[in-house]
């Protein structure tokens, strides 16, 4: 079976613009989770979606925004983007919306901000 | 503020040996704790879980205990290996939070030969 997939792999982009981020959640999956990795620390949360509905959003800003597909993969879409975005960006799946819920990780797209 | 800490930053293991990596966390609401591994350019990989009405649980290799008196959560590696060696995050998700897991800074396990 497929775990969670994510792309693409890697990113370079520049101040100001803007990037969007694909996952694609693990078969029979329907709550996918964004996550933010800065170097050397742990994941910190973005948004969770499930069925297409946003169920939780983490402490980031307007310029971070993200959507669930009827196919339930998902994207992360971040805008003006600043230096301190640069970070390894983890999708997770998980069966079910609000039980604690075991959720799988995708490798995660790195993206760098010059 | 809140949050799920962890005691050290590196652990260094003889390959063989029992491991030992500890998390404090000071949340008495949360009720669903998860240890991931997560290796160098990878996204975390879920080892073991645990609910706060337990206080142990075993997997291969793996024990995860819970001491809700102290808030203490331990992920025990039985005969470490070289394959063991990785960033290890505990993780928490508290009553009301949905599914957001809060994580820690994580443990560098280093297994030597």
């Amino acid at each position: 079976d497929a775990g969670v997939t994510q792309s693409p792999t890697h990113l370079i982009k520049t101040r100001g613009q803007h990037v969007t981020l694909r996952c694609s959640p693990i078969s029979g999956h329907k709550s996918v989770s964004w996550y933010q990795q800065v170097l050397g620390q742990g994941p910190q949360f973005i948004f969770q979606y499930y069925e297409k509905e946003e169920r939780g959003r983490g402490n980031f800003p307007d310029r971070f925004s993200a959507r669930q597909f009827p196919n339930y993969s998902s994207e992360l879409n971040v805008n003006a983007l600043l230096l301190g975005d640069s970070a390894l960006y983890l999708c997770a799946s998980s069966l079910q919306q609000n039980l604690p819920d075991t959720q799988y990780f995708g490798p995660g797209t790195r993206l760098t901000v010059l | 503020g809140e949050s799920v800490g962890l005691h050290l930053p590196t652990l260094s293991v003889q390959e063989g040996d029992n491991s030992i990596i500890n998390c404090a966390y000071s949340n008495s609401a949360s009720d669903y704790f998860i240890w991931y591994k997560q290796e160098s350019g990878k996204g975390p990989q879920f080892i073991i879980d645990i609910r706060s009405n337990m206080d142990k649980r075993q997997g291969q290799r793996v024990t995860v205990l819970l001491n809700k008196t102290v808030k203490h959560l331990s992920l025990q590696i039985a005969a470490t290996q070289p394959g063991d060696s990785a960033v290890y995050f505990c993780a928490e998700i508290r009553q009301g939070g949905g599914n957001k897991l809060t994580f820690g800074t994580g443990t560098q396990l280093k297994v030597e030969l």
